[in-house]
């Protein structure tokens, strides 16, 4: 079975700084892909970036980056020139290439300070 | 607004009752998902439909059941509920499943079912 850690329960930032989230997973998959989801204190569920595990390159999308790691099966979310409006509970998603199942971390709650 | 709807927003019963959420995805959509989040807790996967049939089952309990109905609108069903049942129940809808074919899911807003 699949599985994604996320480590830090609880990160702070200060407005325009830069931080970053961490997203571990586990998997004998060769094709899948990674997710990294926003949910605010609305509860919305909102897709931040998207990552092909067959692509080396990083994706990006706007302020937001991810290291991919596929080695090391790590990616991690940078949020840059961070904004009140980040601050929310932020998902790590693993789904399979099948589209069948998707798994998540237990989420990290982003605290932007003014 | 992510183009998936569900209704009810609130749901509030007692135990040992049954009660449907419903889930309408995006147009075109063909495989509807359903997560189940309890209080500061992740999403736990419960179960998939892809164009009306079960594609795959997560960890979802014997007392709840699902359907996906030929308009690609579906249901989870809850049954003989108990307090831990208390929870936001997503639905996520996709275009289709498949190899090498993108699959990003759209969210719908949740039901937030409270079991007292």
């Amino acid at each position: 079975a699949q599985t994604v850690t996320q480590s830090q329960p609880e990160m702070s930032v200060q407005e325009a700084e830069t931080v970053t989230l961490s997203c571990t997973y586990d998997t004998s998959e060769n094709n899948y892909y990674l997710f990294w989801y926003k949910q605010p204190p609305s509860r919305q569920m909102i897709l931040v970036i998207r990552q092909e595990a067959y692509k080396q390159q990083n994706a990006t999308e706007n302020r937001f980056s991810v290291n991919f790691q596929k080695a090391a099966k790590s990616f991690s979310l940078k949020i840059s020139d961070s904004q009140l409006g980040d601050t929310a509970m932020y998902f790590c998603a693993f789904m399979m290439g099948t589209g069948n199942q998707f798994y998540f971390g237990t989420g990290t709650s982003l605290t932007v300070i003014p | 607004d992510s183009g998936v709807t569900q209704t009810p927003k609130h749901l509030i019963t007692a135990t040992g009752q049954r009660v449907t959420l419903r889930c309408s995805p995006r147009s075109g959509d063909l495989s509807v998902y359903w997560y189940q989040q309890s209080l500061d807790q992740g999403l736990q996967f419960l179960i998939q439909y892809y164009n009306g049939e079960e594609r795959a089952k997560g960890n979802i309990l014997e007392r709840f059941s699902a359907q996906q109905f030929p308009d690609l609108h579906s249901e989870l069903n809850l049954s003989s509920l108990e307090l831990g049942d208390s929870a936001l129940y997503f639905c996520a809808s996709s275009v289709a499943t498949g190899s090498g074919f993108y699959n990003e899911q759209f969210f719908g807003p949740g039901t937030r079912l409270t079991v007292l």
